[in-house]
């Protein structure tokens, strides 16, 4: 079993909407949860991070962990077509573990 | 303030061969960690550095190995290359010593390798 799995996609919204990424994970012990955008020929960047369970929002982006279900979110509001990348969840678990990606693309 | 720097940005080998990855980290990082990238899929942990030692390393065969020079820039070596190595290579940096979650890799831009 992977230690976090999440639904590659692809994921086509149109601009203004609200998008929902999901993961899940394998292990109750991990604590650390990340969210990472990587653009076309890019490397990630970290976007946002929770400790624990519990929401954290930042602007138009909100990250929410649910650890009684192992579950991890990332909603995206007023979804710009800017937003339009890659979307990969991480997991600290002794080493970081990455989920495949979501491909997101927001029309115009 | 330059990011993580890597070089080069693309490579072009053929298997069997042997392949030279570079990683400059960002200013004030003292750590390095190299990720696998296939496409498709996440970033898959190699291996880490830290004062010029691997510190820890993912489920990689010893054809992967590393070095950390004392200004912390760091290589990637992969011998007896094979068509599975094809493959974005990612270098991350942090600071070891910051007290705080687990948050702070900061990527490079990558090299993507094809093996032919």
């Amino acid at each position: 079993q992977k230690e976090v799995e999440q639904d590659p996609g692809p994921l086509s919204v149109p601009e203004g909407a609200i998008v929902s990424l999901n993961c899940t994970y394998s292990n109750s012990a991990f604590q650390y949860f990340m969210w990472y955008r990587q653009y076309s020929r890019k490397g990630p960047e970290l976007l946002m991070y929770t400790y624990s369970s519990g929401n954290k929002e930042d602007g138009r982006f909100t990250a929410q962990v649910d650890k009684s279900s192992k579950y991890i979110s990332l909603f995206i509001r007023d979804s710009q077509p800017s937003d339009s990348a890659t979307y990969l969840c991480a997991i600290w678990g002794n080493q970081f573990y990455f989920g495949t990606g979501t491909s997101l693309t927001v029309i115009p | 303030d330059a990011g993580v720097t890597q070089s080069p940005t693309h490579l072009i080998k053929t298997r069997g061969q042997q392949v030279t990855l570079r990683c400059s980290p960002k200013s004030g990082h003292d750590t390095v960690s190299w990720y696998q990238q296939a496409l498709g899929q996440g970033p898959q942990f190699i291996f880490q550095y830290y004062e010029e030692e691997e510190r820890q390393r993912g489920n990689f065969p010893d054809r992967f190995s590393g070095h950390q020079f004392p200004n912390y820039s760091s290589e990637l070596n992969v011998n007896a290359l094979l068509l599975g190595d094809s493959a974005l290579y990612l270098c991350a940096s942090s600071r070891r010593d910051r007290n705080e979650p687990r948050s702070s890799l900061f990527f490079g831009s990558g090299t993507q390798l094809s093996v032919l």
